[in-house]
């Protein structure tokens, strides 16, 4: 069972454009919600997060919001940048390990 | 460098020939964590030791796969008998105890069986 879903394999965004990448989760013991990022042949790095007592979290061009009633958490990336073109996973915490969704591979076109 | 370190970057075997790779903590790091990755999926969770204690291991790590922590520093994981289906990225985090608390995570090991 896929406990975290990113429903979203791609994403193509103009650049200077806002990027919405979205997540649900179904377990509602999670806790702790996280953004990271990938690039290819490299480790996931970390972005943002987010307490589950919170419903929104913002650093610099980055802002995560989460909507416990609906299970859903986004990422929203304004402006947009050619450097941010990846694949970006979100992860719930929950006994004290994440569990990741599948991924949104995000491209900025220029 | 005071990331998460992994060696090697790549390892290419032979199937049914062992292969171990070792991860080098955040060095105030109490918790490690070592997960898989597939091509177009996320990463899954293996197994995480909080300082030398292995306090979790997933389903996924059948009895080929050994990890350890000796001494609470870096950790070691051992694939057995290696088969195609181990190819992967195997990748480490670490953590601070607690509950918000964010991993971080090596550059990973990519493992391709022959």
């Amino acid at each position: 069972d896929q406990q975290v879903k990113q429903n979203s394999p791609s994403l193509s965004v103009q650049e200077g454009r806002i990027s919405i990448l979205n997540c649900d989760y179904t377990n509602s013991m999670f806790d702790y919600f996280l953004w990271y990022k990938k690039y290819p042949a490299e480790g996931p790095t970390f972005l943002i997060s987010i307490s589950s007592i919170k419903d929104k979290n913002e650093d610099g061009r980055f802002t995560v919001f989460l909507n416990k009633s609906a299970k859903h958490l986004s990422l929203h990336i304004v402006p947009s940048q050619p450097g941010d073109s990846a694949v970006y996973f979100c992860a719930a915490k929950g006994a004290q390990k994440l569990v990741f969704g599948q991924g949104t591979r995000l491209t900025i076109n220029p | 460098d005071t990331g998460v370190s992994q060696d090697p970057r790549h390892k290419i075997t032979k199937r049914g020939q062992n292969v171990t790779f070792r991860c080098d903590p955040i060095s105030e790091h109490n918790r490690l964590y070592w997960y898989r990755q597939t091509l177009g999926q996320g990463p899954e969770f293996l197994t995480y030791f909080q300082n030398e204690a292995q306090l979790e291991k997933s389903r996924l790590l059948s009895d080929r796969f050994s990890a350890e922590r000796p001494k609470g520093s870096f950790s070691t994981l051992e694939i057995q008998r290696t088969e195609q289906g181990d190819s992967a990225m195997y990748l480490c985090a670490s953590s601070l105890q607690g509950t918000n608390t964010e991993a971080f995570f090596g550059q990973g090991t990519r493992l391709t069986v022959v």
